[in-house]
C-alpha cells in the first residue's frame, strides 16, 4: 500500500536555525513528490515538487529538499528559518501512472520557529 | 494565484444530520477531490472527480457520502447522516488535466458534529 511517512511530528527551532524534516514513502511504481505547507488559518500551499530530472529542487522562500530514490526519501531542508516559516509541513506523493492524481499525504510536521 | 474556495469556513452540526460542505473550484481545472484532516492527524484522500463522476474514492468514501457538481461551477461534498467521528477539517481541491499538476487547495471547512 502507498504511504508516506513524516518523522518529525513537531520541530521548534531558533531563527537562522538550518531545517531539515524528513520523508519517506512507500510505493512500487514511479512517483511525483511535493511539500505542502499550511500557515496558521490558511489554505495548503505548494513549497516545491519533484517529478523528474535533477534530484535537488528548489521551491518557494529559500526551501529546498532533495530526492534520494535508493532511500525513498525526499527531505526538506532550509539553511536558516525565520520566525514566519512557522506552519505545518506535509510531504505527499502521487504516482505518475495514476488517472486520478490523488495525493496521498504523510502526517505532517508542526514547525515552531523562536524568535 | 487563483483560488478555490470553500464555504463555509466552519460548520456544526448535531449527529444524525445532514450537511453540504461546498466548493468553487477553480475555472478551467478538471479534476477535483475532497480530503480531509481530522485533528492530529494526517491529510486523507476522500474522493476524485472527473468527467461527472467519481473516478476515484477512498475506504473512508462510504455510503454515507456523496459528491455533485451540479452546475459547472460548484463542487458539493454531502454527508447523509454525520457522526462525530466526521469532525474534521475538509479540504477540497482542483488540477489541471495534466497528472503533472499540482493540487490547488481551499482553506477548508471546520466541520464539528455535536
Amino acid at each position: 500500500a502507498q504511504s508516506v511517512s513524516q518523522h518529525n511530528h513537531h520541530v521548534i527551532l531558533s531563527e537562522a536555525a538550518s531545517l531539515e524534516l524528513g520523508c519517506n514513502y512507500s510505493y512500487g511504481g514511479t512517483v511525483n513528490l511535493f511539500w505542502y505547507v499550511q500557515y496558521p488559518g490558511q489554505h495548503l500551499q505548494l513549497l516545491l515538487k519533484y517529478f523528474s530530472g535533477d534530484p535537488l529542487v528548489k521551491g518557494i522562500k529559500g526551501f529546498e529538499a532533495e530526492f534520494i530514490k535508493s532511500k525513498f526519501s525526499f527531505n526538506l531542508r532550509k539553511p536558516s528559518v525565520q520566525w514566519s516559516d512557522t506552519a505545518e509541513y506535509f510531504c505527499a506523493v502521487n504516482s505518475i501512472s495514476s488517472n486520478t492524481g490523488k495525493l496521498i499525504f504523510g502526517q505532517g510536521t508542526t514547525l515552531q520557529v523562536k524568535p | 494565484e487563483p483560488e478555490v474556495t470553500q464555504t463555509p469556513s466552519h460548520q456544526v452540526t448535531q449527529m444524525g444530520q445532514e450537511v453540504i460542505l461546498r466548493c468553487v473550484p477553480i475555472s478551467n481545472h478538471l479534476y477535483f477531490y475532497w480530503y480531509r484532516q481530522i485533528l492530529g492527524q494526517k491529510v486523507e484522500f476522500l474522493v476524485s472527480f472527473y468527467n461527472n463522476e467519481i473516478s476515484e474514492k477512498s475506504e473512508i468514501f462510504d455510503d454515507q457520502f456523496s459528491v455533485e457538481r451540479p452546475d459547472g461551477s460548484n463542487f458539493t461534498l454531502k454527508i447523509r447522516s454525520t457522526k462525530l467521528e466526521d469532525s474534521a477539517m475538509y479540504f477540497c481541491a482542483s488540477r489541471r488535466p495534466s497528472s503533472n499538476e499540482k493540487l490547488f487547495f481551499g482553506s477548508g471547512t471546520q466541520l464539528s458534529v455535536l
